[in-house]
């Protein structure tokens, strides 16, 4: 099974709103990643994992708030966005974080209002 | 800043040619990797190459690397309409592990 999971497909949320998105991987791996995806940009990095402990923090802001419950799950808790936020947001997970190629979940495509 | 940059930004072909990508970035790299993104659907992992590799295959993807001129090229031969995408390329630098840097993407259309 070489598949990313996540949920949901599409979140509408207002900006008072607390909200959270999922990632599933059962490959085994114990590299998991968060990005953040604008329309006709390349996806830019805002978290990763590493044997369930934050590893990387691109300086992202607190109102986003990452959770690496196990090795197979990832959460991404949202709280009091900005209406700039809106994106897509990927998840992915990697063999581990040396030079390995990632996989892909297919995406939550989140719009504050 | 993003490391790779990539020309050109579109591509719109006939099905059947051969499309051609390239992707250059600054520092010394460990791999180079190829993405491809369905509009508004995840990154698919396409192909990776080694700094010490300068050639690699697979099926219809041809990759090259020149480490001297800090390039890399994705050739798509014979295309098909379900080509049409966004392609990335992503640099893994020495230092980061699997930090990856994504380039600004070629969207490739191939028409039928």
């Amino acid at each position: 099974d070489t598949e990313v999971t996540q949920t949901p497909k599409h979140l509408v949320m207002g900006m008072t709103n607390k909200k959270s998105l999922k990632c599933e991987q059962h490959m085994g791996h114990r590299a998991m990643y968060w990005y953040k995806q604008k329309a006709k940009k390349p996806p830019e990095l805002m978290f990763v994992y590493s044997y369930e402990k934050l590893s990387i923090n691109e300086s992202v802001p607190s109102r986003f708030s990452p959770e690496c419950p196990n090795s197979s799950l990832l959460n991404l808790h949202l709280h009091a966005l900005q209406p700039e936020d809106s994106a897509l947001y990927l998840c992915a997970s990697s063999q581990d974080l040396w030079y390995r190629e990632q996989y892909f979940g297919p995406g939550t495509r989140l719009t504050v209002t | 800043s993003q490391q790779g940059e990539e020309d050109p930004q579109a591509l719109s072909i006939q099905e059947g040619e051969n499309a051609t990508m390239n992707c250059s970035y600054k520092t010394s790299i460990n791999n180079l990797q190829w993405y491809r993104q369905n509009s508004g659907r995840g990154l698919v992992h396409l192909i990776l190459i080694r700094s010490n590799e300068r050639e690699k295959h697979s099926g219809r993807l041809r990759v090259t690397l020149d480490t001297s001129k800090k390039s890399s090229s994705l050739l798509i031969t014979a295309s098909r309409a379900a080509d049409t995408a966004s392609y990335f390329c992503a640099t893994s630098q020495e230092t980061s592990g699997s930090r990856l840097t994504f380039g600004e993407g070629t969207q490739l259309t191939v028409n039928p």
